[in-house]
């Protein structure tokens, strides 16, 4: 079974400064793809970055970025100069193509950014 | 053009009844995915729809059944309602789920409260 795991259930950050959002996963899968979704109040599933486990090379999103190590499991999405409008609950996501599409969800960050 | 859209926004049921949602998907779209997303918590895949047929399913109990129109629309039926049914349910499309790594577009949800 996949598993996602976000232990950081709220965090912080000022208007303008860094912040890295955590995740680690669990699957036997090598072929996969990788999410991170922004949920703001509206509850509308946002897609903020998306990562194909076989580059090696990290997705980049204009302020998002994510550190993808492999071999750890590792997820993490750096948001940087943070504005008032990420503030959001941000879930990781997994996906393997073997099972259509199906997502497995973490249990989500939520995050508030200061002005 | 339209992206995927749900019905109704909200709405309040008494246990032991039967619910009805239902699910547009973005144009062009025809797969779609159907996800309960209780408070606090992350997305639970409950099952999924191509062709009119159910392709993959999540552990959730028959009350939980579906159905995909020849237009690609669906609708989410659930039977004999819990308490424990009291979620936002989430939609989602992406274009032929053989392809690998398609993007998933959410709808904003439909929020379940029973009574």
């Amino acid at each position: 079974a996949q598993t996602v795991t976000q232990s950081q259930p709220e965090m912080s950050v000022q208007e303008a400064e860094t912040v890295t959002l955590s995740c680690t996963y669990d699957t036997s899968e090598n072929n996969y793809y990788l999410f991170w979704y922004k949920q703001p109040p509206s509850r509308q599933m946002i897609l903020v970055i998306r990562q194909e486990a076989y580059k090696q090379q990290n997705a980049t999103e204009n302020r998002f970025s994510v550190n993808f190590q492999k071999a750890a499991k590792s997820f993490s999405l750096k948001i940087s100069d943070s504005q008032l409008g990420d503030t959001a609950m941000y879930f990781c996501a997994f996906m393997k193509p073997s099972t259509g599409n199906q997502f497995y969800f973490g249990t989500g960050t939520s995050l508030t950014v200061i002005p | 053009d339209a992206g995927v859209t749900q019905s109704p926004t909200h709405l309040i049921k008494t246990r032991g009844q039967q619910v009805t949602l239902r699910c547009s998907p973005k144009s062009g779209h025809d797969t779609v995915s159907w996800y309960q997303q209780a408070l606090g918590q992350g997305p639970q895949f409950i099952f999924q729809y191509y062709e009119e047929e159910e392709r993959q399913r999540g552990n959730f109990p028959d009350r939980f059944s579906g159905h995909q129109f020849p237009n690609y629309s669906s609708e989410l039926n659930v039977n004999a309602l819990l308490l424990g049914d009291s979620a936002l349910y989430l939609c989602a499309s992406s274009l032929d789920a053989r392809r690998s790594g398609n993007t998933i577009y959410f709808g904003e949800g439909s929020w379940l409260t029973v009574v």
